[in-house]
């Protein structure tokens, strides 16, 4: 099925461990991004792509690197995991302006740091 | 700093009501505000609206935002248990030249039977 496809759906770490979420469409889609979400404080933006080989911040980026070498391809890497990561991991991805569009979000990872 | 605030936070009603969500926005470069209903996974697409007093429906929901005081509701008639669920705004914008969401906290709706 078409679609945003996030693996793993549920994760736990010790403080320190790195790890990657994998997020991939196969929709063509330019614009891809990943948030997390929080009880009572919705989705808050960590990265952002506009196109393979294009990435930038968001509001919560800091202990996050991402990179984009394809246009179907997103991964979110934590670099050493700490409890304050604890959350929900949504990737959606748009065609060109999300605005005309519409986002398409994945399952979700849902990762405890421990 | 671009904010979306939705209110209520929760809201419990019976089965049959009828409710009215809030989302108020303050962005730079407002392209769209959209719905979106979460269960328990992905978020789920409802309305995406970009001209003001043009409402859009789907069923029992409709939709209708107001560019010039900055808030869009979502109505649901007749409620039914399925619609238990937390209704999430976004603003799509463009801050610093790049493509950008932005999302409220959300409102937790419960409809008891």
């Amino acid at each position: 099925n078409a679609g945003v496809t996030q693996t793993p759906k549920f994760q736990v770490l010790k403080t320190g461990q790195s790890m990657t979420l994998q997020c991939a469409q196969d929709m063509n889609h330019e614009y891809m991004s990943w948030y997390r979400q929080d009880p009572g404080m919705g989705l808050r933006l960590i990265h952002y792509s506009v196109g393979a080989g294009i990435t930038d911040q968001g509001e919560v980026p800091n202990g996050y690197n991402v990179s984009r070498s394809t246009t179907e391809d997103f991964p979110l890497r934590l670099l050493s995991a700490a409890p304050s990561q604890t959350s929900v991991y949504f990737c959606a991805s748009s065609y060109g302006q999300g605005f005309r569009y519409g986002y398409t979000f994945g399952s979700g990872t849902r990762l405890t740091v421990v | 700093e671009d904010k979306v605030v939705q209110s209520p936070l929760s809201l419990v009603v019976h089965e049959g009501d009828t409710v009215t969500l809030n989302c108020s926005y303050e962005v730079t470069n407002f392209r769209s505000l959209l719905w979106y209903k979460q269960e328990k996974k992905a978020p789920t697409f409802l309305f995406m609206l970009t001209s003001s007093g043009i409402e859009k429906k789907s069923g029992r929901l409709s939709s209708i935002l107001d560019k010039k005081e900055l808030f869009s509701i979502l109505n649901i008639t007749a409620t039914q248990t399925g619609d238990s669920a937390v209704y999430l705004c976004a603003v799509d914008s463009i801050i610093q030249g790049a493509q950008k969401l932005v999302f409220g906290q959300g409102t937790r709706l419960t409809i008891n039977p």
